[in-house]
């Protein structure tokens, strides 16, 4: 799986939009971006994933650009409940398993 | 359940001890896996199975550590010989590979601390 990096940690307002970068510059083809965050003492979860079209669901945004060599995971709303560890994968179904980095920690605060 | 369900969530053992930690995986699903997080650290692959096989145990640390998944559901995660450094929290996962590029779904990890 390609390597990805993130910054290791965010602020953001509540109420405000989280807008969290992320390198796969050494993506492959048939790569996916996986988005999974954790919050703490819990287990990781599932946000979003994509290959090259931006993608929505109820609860994040995830824009890819064209080269697919960054994406930004967008939180429109962030509240206080959103903070938490934030990973980004980037992962092919033959690779078997996911890559996770360090991530960011993103820190919603009132 | 619905979802992965991890017994125990605590585990505290003495350095020398066996243990073994349960995962049970969303019924139906063939894809698990074992992770292990360290405080401040993002989870660390341990082992992959498809069905009943390991299909990949290239994160198993040591020969100390061994999974099984006998029936291809339920997986157990074992312990040998405990020493300090194996206190972390265990993540078990379970993915259904029906469609590509599905999900995996966390249970809630066990935290095994080794005294």
């Amino acid at each position: 799986d390609a390597k990805t990096t993130q910054p290791p940690s965010m602020d953001c307002a509540e109420g405000r939009a989280a807008n969290l970068p992320c390198n796969h510059s050494t993506i492959s083809g048939n790569e996916y971006v996986y988005w999974y965050r954790q919050i703490h003492s819990q287990g990781p979860q599932y946000i979003i994933h994509g290959l090259k079209n931006n993608e929505t669901n109820e609860m994040a945004s995830l824009i890819i650009t064209e080269d697919r060599k960054s994406s930004t995971l967008i939180l429109p709303h962030a509240t206080l409940r959103d903070t938490a560890v934030y990973y980004c994968i980037a992962y092919n179904n033959a690779g078997n398993m996911l890559t996770f980095g360090g991530g960011t920690r993103l820190m919603v605060k009132p | 359940g619905a979802g992965v369900s991890q017994t125990p969530s605590n585990k505290v053992t003495e350095k020398g001890k066996y243990v073994e930690l349960r995962c049970d995986p969303i019924s139906g699903h063939t894809a698990l896996y074992w992770y292990r997080q360290s405080l401040g650290q993002g989870p660390e692959f341990l082992i992959y199975f498809q069905g009943t096989g390991a299909a990949d145990d290239s994160g198993l640390p040591n020969d100390r550590f061994f999974a099984v998944r006998p029936e291809g559901s339920v997986s157990t995660l074992k312990i040998q010989r405990t020493e300090r450094g194996d206190s972390a929290v265990y993540l078990c996962a379970s993915r259904s590979t029906g469609n590509m590029n599905t999900e995996a779904f966390f249970g809630q990890g066990t935290r095994l601390t080794v005294v």
